[in-house]
This record gives C-alpha cells, sequence and structure tokens, in this order.
C-alpha cells in the first residue's frame, strides 16, 4: 500500500532561511507526486509535481522539489523564506492511472522575521 | 473562473440529524473526490466518482454517501450524522488520470453535536 510521511509536523524558520519540508513515500509502482499548499481557512493549492519526467520539479512563488528514487524522497525547498509562505503543506501520492490521492499528514511552516 | 465551489462553508449540527453537503465544478472534469481533513492526520478520500453514475469508495466511506447523476455536481451526503464526523471537508476534482492536478474546493466546517 502507499503511504507518505512528512518529517516534522512543526517546522520554523527565520524570513530569508532556507525552507526544507520532508517528504518521504512508499509506493510499489512509479509514483506521482505532489507538494500542496493550505493557507488559513483556505483550499488547498498545487504547489508542484512529479510525472516522471525531470526529476527536479519547480513549482510556484519560488518552491522546488528533487525526486530521488533511491531516497523514496520528495524534500520540498525554498532558498529563502518569505513572511507570506507561513501556512500548511502537504505531500501526496497518487498510482498512475488512478486519482486516489494519498496525503501525509502536514507540516505547518512558521516564518519568523 | 475556473472554479471548485462547496456549500455551505460551514455548519452545525445535531447526531442524526441528515445533511448533505454540495460540490459543483466548473471545469469539465471527469473526476470528483471528498476528502476529511483532521489534525495530524492529513486528508483521507472518502468517495470517488471517475464520472457521471460512477461512484466508488475511498479509505474512510462509513457514514456517508454521495451521488453523479450530473458530471458538474457531488453532493456528499451524511443521513445520520455523528460527532466523529465533525471534520474540515474539502471537494476535489481533476480532468481524468493519476497524473492530473487536483483542484480543491475551499472546504467545509462541519461540527456535529
Amino acid at each position: 500500500a502507499q503511504s507518505v510521511t512528512q518529517l516534522g509536523s512543526h517546522v520554523s524558520v527565520s524570513e530569508g532561511a532556507l525552507v526544507l519540508l520532508r517528504c518521504n513515500y512508499s509506493s510499489s509502482v512509479p509514483p506521482y507526486l505532489f507538494w500542496y499548499v493550505q493557507y488559513p481557512n483556505q483550499g488547498l493549492q498545487l504547489l508542484l509535481k512529479y510525472t516522471s519526467a525531470a526529476t527536479l520539479v519547480k513549482g510556484i512563488n519560488g518552491f522546488e522539489a528533487e525526486f530521488k528514487k533511491s531516497e523514496t524522497s520528495f524534500h520540498l525547498t525554498k532558498p529563502s523564506a518569505h513572511m507570506s509562505d507561513a501556512a500548511e503543506y502537504f505531500c501526496a501520492v497518487s498510482k498512475g492511472g488512478y486519482n486516489k490521492l494519498i496525503f501525509g499528514a502536514g507540516t505547518r511552516l512558521a516564518v519568523h522575521p | 473562473e475556473a472554479q471548485v465551489t462547496q456549500n455551505p462553508r460551514y455548519l452545525i449540527t445535531v447526531t442524526g440529524k441528515k445533511l448533505t453537503v454540495t460540490c459543483s465544478q466548473n471545469m469539465n472534469h471527469e473526476y470528483m473526490s471528498w476528502y476529511r481533513q483532521d489534525p495530524g492526520l492529513g486528508l483521507r478520500q472518502i468517495y470517488y466518482s471517475m464520472n457521471v453514475e460512477v461512484t466508488d469508495k475511498g479509505d474512510v466511506p462509513e457514514g456517508y454517501k454521495v451521488s453523479r447523476k450530473e458530471k458538474r455536481n457531488f453532493p456528499l451526503i451524511l443521513e445520520s450524522p455523528s460527532p466523529n464526523q465533525t471534520s474540515l471537508y474539502f471537494c476535489a476534482s481533476s480532468p481524468r488520470t493519476g497524473g492530473d492536478e487536483q483542484y480543491f474546493g475551499p472546504g467545509t466546517r462541519l461540527t456535529v453535536t
């Protein structure tokens, strides 16, 4: 069965610091991988997705993620945090041909001045 | 504007009183899905629909019903709500297969007392 583990339910960084949010997945077949962001009182918005093309995926708002098959990881990074990045971030996996998303538990990112 | 809408956004009800949460998308998407979000658990799929008149259970279907009589609408029905169904609910839609982005509605916060 597929599963997603996000290490760290809360991450706090200073404005301008590197953001690193960790995601590991388990899947018996090559997966599709996604990062979604949820701002307070809003739905989920897609940041980026991996669908077996380039292993380094660039998304919106300066975020990127690297698919590492050997480590079964899909960590999300941003070189310089901004106050507006404060939100909850979800990593998700789906199996090819199906749309069911398996979500991680989420990581709440706090950005302080 | 392309969007997924849900109504109501907030609902407080009592145990056993039937309710329906509506979901509508204007993007002509074939696939629609319902998720519930609970702290520490991420989002879990309740039901999904691959097309009109085609629905199937997700991971946590107990206590819920759905129908898909029209392509744009996918209501979630709680025939006898219980307090353990207090949660934040999201409807999502996508064009077709697993690599497609899912578009999420704004969420419905349900409290069952």
